[in-house]
């Protein structure tokens, strides 16, 4: 079974940091393109950053290039986002999400971890 | 960047009752259009892509019809587990991929 488990949010004041982790198994992690959605709370998705199978190809939404940094770990089935200067407006669940083959859309998502960006 | 508009907002139906949801894309995105659904507390989850092909486990209750900006997903006939917000998400053009802003469906 296709299983991806977030970690890492938590509470964090404006300017700080905080690194997320999607822990994958069920399926050959280092054979899917990843990515990590986010929700605000009461609001819709916003797509924020996507990673290629090695790492070779790597996008962010404009809100957030240059603060998040997204990394993978094919040996340990891991995914990442490193969030540096936090603003409130990134108060956000944040999914990781598998990218399925050439159609990129999400067939598994993890369950999310909240962030809340407040002083 | 594709903005994706859904309507409507929100859609107040009874079970059994048939739902059909809109989304406008604001330039053709030819049939690379998936329907997701959430419910509260939840991850989305796939329900259509490529405009109309059930992802795996999807009840035929639910369809998909549409190309170039028109898009709709149909429930012909709702069942209590239905009520929840569904949104269209596009990956034609991207980065960035873009999703729609969601359609509520309550119960009436």
């Amino acid at each position: 079974e296709v299983q991806l488990v977030d970690s890492g949010g938590g509470l964090v004041q404006p300017g700080g940091s905080l690194r997320l982790s999607c822990a994958a198994s069920g399926f050959t992690f280092s054979s899917y393109s990843m990515s990590w959605v986010r929700q605000p709370p009461g609001k819709g998705l916003e797509w924020v950053s996507y990673i290629s199978i090695s790492g070779s190809t790597i996008y962010y939404t404009d809100s957030v290039k240059g603060r998040f940094t997204i990394s993978r770990d094919n040996a340990q089935n891991s995914l990442y986002l490193q969030m540096n200067s936090l603003r409130a407006e990134d108060t956000a669940v944040y999914y990781c999400a598998r990218v399925s083959g050439s159609s990129g859309y999400y067939f598994s998502w993890g369950q999310g971890t909240l962030v809340t960006v407040s002083s | 960047e594709i903005v994706l508009t859904q309507s409507p907002a929100t859609l107040s139906l009874s079970p059994g009752e048939r739902a059909t949801l809109s989304c406008r894309a604001s330039q053709s995105i030819s049939s690379y259009l998936a329907w997701y659904q959430q419910k509260p507390g939840q991850a989305p989850r796939l329900l259509i892509y490529d405009a109309f092909n059930r992802a795996i486990g999807i009840p035929d209750r639910f369809s998909g019809s549409g190309s170039g900006t028109d898009f709709t997903l149909t429930i012909s006939s709702l069942e209590p587990e239905d009520f929840g917000v569904y949104y269209c998400q596009q990956r034609y053009n991207w980065p960035p991929e873009t999703f729609g802003q969601g359609t509520k469906v309550e119960v009436k």
